[in-house]
């Protein structure tokens, strides 16, 4: 069935390190990949997505590759900051449906 | 502003109740969508709707029920028969058609009492 798999659930790192969250997905067809961050108690909101037509995407600190012969994207922060902290979601699209598929989430600890 | 707004923020039921959880949106999008968010699950969908007067469910539809008589509209129905209601609920909407750029509202936590 449509599935989404996300690793870490949780990560911690030092300030200033990289952070790199990992998702997987199983419709071959799928051909949108979002990735939302969600502060404690507020809604998620999308920080940067990418199309099966592109491999990467940069949007300062922040990119997005997808390896669509494996069917698995990842997220990447690089010179992270506290205020990086947050829950991470990846999500994808699925052949007949309209909606996104999400995947569990990664809780990303920022230590000063 | 342009936003999505769902009321109340906090939410307690007694068993046996039915209750209804708001989400308005004046983004102009045609699609809208209701999903849960429970501890280290993501988030589940429970139904969609792409257009006025009409929805489809999505993987947790037993024991909701949803209506879509205005664009701007969307309230979910937790109904009796959900057997473990208490839950983060979030609205998101997107323009018709598309999953893309989903914006969410910011949330109804429901805590059944």
């Amino acid at each position: 069935g449509e599935n989404v798999e996300q690793h870490p659930s949780t990560l911690s790192v030092q300030e200033g390190d990289s952070a790199v969250i990992k998702c997987t997905y199983s419709d071959s067809a799928s051909n949108y990949f979002p990735w939302y961050k969600q502060e404690l108690g507020k809604g998620p909101q999308l920080i940067i997505d990418i199309r099966s037509n592109v491999g990467e995407k940069k949007d300062q600190r922040i990119a997005v590759t997808l390896n669509k012969t494996a069917k698995h994207f990842s997220l990447h922060i690089t010179e992270t900051q506290p205020e990086d902290s947050a829950v991470y979601f990846c999500a994808a699209t699925y052949t007949g449906r309209r909606a996104l598929t999400f995947g569990s989430g990664t809780r990303l600890q920022v230590q000063p | 502003d342009g936003g999505i707004t769902q009321s109340p923020k906090y939410l307690f039921r007694k068993e046996g109740q039915n209750v209804t959880l708001s989400c308005e949106q004046n983004l102009n999008h045609d699609a809208m969508y209701w999903y849960r968010q429970d501890p280290g699950q993501g988030l589940r969908l429970i139904y969609y709707s792409q257009i006025v007067n009409d929805f489809q469910k999505g993987d947790i539809a037993e024991g909701y029920s949803v209506s879509r008589e205005k664009k701007e509209s969307f309230p979910l129905t937790v109904t009796s028969a959900q057997k473990n209601p208490t839950a983060f609920y979030l609205c998101a909407s997107s323009v018709r058609d598309s999953a893309f750029g989903y914006t969410f509202g910011s949330g109804t936590r429901l805590t059944v009492v």
